[in-house]
């Protein structure tokens, strides 16, 4: 099983600001495995980003994905209001498995 | 459109019995694989269990092996997940999730809150 790690835990940012979040993976990940979701409170989560770079239907062009083997990026070019919200990772080959989650919190 | 409604969560107790169901729409329900998701209240997500369209290939996560039964009826649009002797970590939020293997899980229900507890 892969176990996939995602930090940091918590990001204190402001509407406009970039955001960089991580995900390194235990053992290569092949990287049409790899996916970004974004949780809200009360919600079932929603696909960002496949295939490591990919973005999902209807997702804004400022949500990107990047990385190869074991690490992982998705950056947020420019805050808007509605991204602050929890972000997890996930490898969707055998046994999918996801991140424990990073929360992207207004400063 | 795509929908997914889960039913059946509750409270129950510690080795007790559920039966989880996920009705489907806005799609060939009889063509795609599908997934049960699970996560604990204030905790990250966990992959349950999964169903091929013919139901010829099943998996499940080594924590709910040989307790939890996942099945499907193509002719209802149905998902099911038969739960038995339920445990306190059992006690999640259940999502239903269209995704066949090896894919991105593109469109995940509501969930329906299942509680273990005495």
């Amino acid at each position: 099983e892969i176990v996939l790690t995602q930090s940091p835990g918590t990001l204190s940012l402001s509407p406009g600001e970039r955001a960089t979040l991580s995900c390194r993976a235990s053992q290569s990940v092949r990287s049409s495995y790899l996916a970004w979701y974004q949780q809200k409170p009360g919600q079932a989560p929603r696909l960002l980003i496949y295939g490591a770079s990919s973005r999902a239907t209807g997702i804004p062009d400022r949500f990107s994905g990047s990385g190869s083997g074991t690490d992982f990026t998705l950056t947020i070019s420019r805050l808007e209001p509605e991204d602050f919200a929890v972000y997890y990772c996930q490898h969707y080959g055998s046994s999918p498995t996801f991140g424990q989650g990073t929360k992207v919190e207004i400063k | 459109e795509v929908q997914l409604v889960e039913s059946g969560g509750g409270l129950v107790q510690p080795g007790g019995s559920l039966r989880l169901s996920c009705a489907a729409s806005g799609f060939t329900f009889s063509s795609y694989s599908m997934n049960w998701v699970r996560q604990a209240p204030g905790k990250g997500l966990e992959w349950v269990s999964y169903i091929s369209s013919s139901s010829s290939t099943i998996y499940y996560a080594d924590s709910v092996k040989g307790r939890f039964t996942i099945s499907r009826d193509n002719a209802k649009n149905s998902l099911y997940l038969q739960m038995n002797s339920l445990r306190d970590e059992d006690t999640a939020v259940y999502y239903c999730v269209l995704a066949n293997w090896g894919s991105p899980f593109d469109y995940w229900g509501q969930g329906t809150l299942v509680t273990v507890s005495s």
